[in-house]
């Protein structure tokens, strides 16, 4: 596709469920990274693909979460025993590559609302 | 402290206007600093991307980088209603990840 594409566009869930977040990166870039964005704030770093590895899972705040990209291409995320904490946006931006630059393109992000 | 600060304005400017928007930072390895602009309910989208210290020009938009300082900041000259928006610096020293400032919001007025 022309862009990022981020699937659903907005997730509600109850506390305790296990949410899926979907990304779809530009075609032909190798990087892709998810951040969280909550209200009033930047995004906040996630974790990042070169390929098909996790080049750095640094940001994830628990062993809660957890993303993929077994193909080099999409990517999920994966929230498991959601808590109301975890409501935020959830951006996905890819990168030709991950030398140097910060060219980030991002998607228009998941809006995840656990209640 | 965070590794990047930003005043949250909100900024408000009359049509025209030249607007100076600025971050301050900590981490002295960071080496590419990035302006984006975010619409409500929309994602990021790059304006400007500098390199280490110095300026850069692209039409109505000016970055400026000052290492020294830790301190970068993003001119809008002709300021229009269409650049209402939030703007956030960010910024990374190598491969991988960038580190955002919280935003500031921009009103321009008609």
């Amino acid at each position: 596709g022309a862009g990022v594409s981020q699937t659903p566009s907005n997730k509600v869930t109850e506390k305790g469920k296990y949410v899926e977040l979907r990304c779809d990166p530009i075609s032909g870039h190798t990087a892709l990274y998810w951040y969280r964005q909550s209200l009033g704030q930047g995004p906040e770093f996630l974790i990042y693909f070169q390929g098909t590895g996790a080049a750095d899972d640094s940001g994830l705040p628990n062993d809660r979460f957890f993303a993929v990209r077994p193909e080099g291409s999409v990517s999920t995320l994966k929230i498991q025993r959601t808590e109301r904490g975890d409501s935020a946006v959830y951006l996905c931006a890819s990168s030709l590559n991950a030398q140097g630059s910060g060219e980030l393109f991002f998607g228009e992000g998941s809006r995840l609302t656990v209640l | 402290q965070k590794e990047v600060e930003q005043d949250p304005g909100p900024l408000s400017v009359p049509e025209g206007a030249i607007v100076s928007l600025n971050c301050t930072y900590s981490n002295s390895a960071f080496q590419y600093f990035m302006w984006y602009r975010q619409y409500s309910r929309k994602g990021p989208e790059l304006l400007m991307y500098t390199y280490s210290s110095g300026n850069k020009e692209d039409g109505r938009f000016t970055a400026q980088v000052d290492k020294s300082s830790k301190y970068i900041s993003l001119f809008i000259r002709d300021s229009q209603p269409s650049d209402s928006a939030t703007y956030l610096c960010a910024m990374s020293h190598n491969a991988g990840k960038s580190t955002f400032g919280d935003g500031t919001t921009l009103t321009v007025k008609p």
